[in-house]
């Protein structure tokens, strides 16, 4: 079975500062990995996705994440944050079953930014 | 281009009452799927319809919970007799074809069970 786990249920930066969210995948197959984000009261909007090819792959608002094979990771990155980026972010993996269109997500971390 | 609709965004109700929300997915998407988000956690697939025919609902409740997609456009959640553990967000989403890899998501509905 297919399964993520998002490292850091609550993460807080200052505005400016690094932001790196962790996701670690296990699967059997080769996964399609994706980052979405959650503002309050909203649905899930895609960041980026990982299918094949180039395992650094960049997303919107300036995020990015590397498909690391080796570590069974996927951990998102923005040099430097704003205070827009305060979120709930999830990492997801494709699931089984002929489809991949379905997702398992992690738990959520959630990212603070202080001025 | 529109976006996956959903409603109604909020309900209340009591437990053992019955609730119904609705879908439209964005237009051409053949695979819709329903998931479930509950406060502190991931969403959780609970249906994945292709056209109108089901894909996947192992992890529907299936004593309570139903979800059809008439005509392979929109489709309705019902949840009958509701539980205080189905206090959660149901989000519909979309997907070109089974083989797409970008999912759209809804806004969700929000549902309090009290």
């Amino acid at each position: 079975a297919q399964s993520v786990t998002q490292l850091g249920s609550h993460v807080s930066v200052s505005e400016g500062a690094l932001v790196l969210l962790r996701c670690n995948y296990s699967s059997s197959v080769p996964p399609y990995l994706f980052w979405y984000v959650q503002y309050p009261n909203q649905g899930l909007q895609l960041l980026l996705k990982y299918t094949t090819g180039a395992t650094l792959v960049k997303g919107i608002n300036g995020f990015e994440a590397e498909f690391k094979k080796s570590e069974t990771s996927f951990h998102l990155t923005k040099p430097s944050a704003h205070m827009s980026d305060a979120a709930e972010y999830f990492c997801a993996v494709s699931g089984h079953g002929g489809s991949q269109g379905n997702l398992i997500f992690g738990k959520g971390t959630k990212l603070s930014v202080k001025p | 281009e529109a976006g996956v609709a959903q409603s109604p965004r909020y309900k209340i109700i009591e437990k053992r009452q019955s609730v119904a929300f609705w879908c439209n997915p964005i237009s051409g998407h053949a695979t819709l799927y329903w998931y479930q988000q509950i406060l502190g956690q991931g969403p959780k697939l609970l249906i994945q319809f292709q056209n109108n025919g089901v894909v996947d609902d192992s992890q529907l409740p299936k004593d309570r919970f139903s979800a059809e997609r008439l005509k392979g456009v929109d489709s309705t959640l019902k949840i009958q007799p509701a539980k205080l553990e189905d206090s959660a967000v149901y989000l519909c989403a979309s997907n070109p074809t089974t083989q797409g890899n970008t999912i759209y998501f809804g806004e969700g509905s929000w549902l309090t069970v009290v």
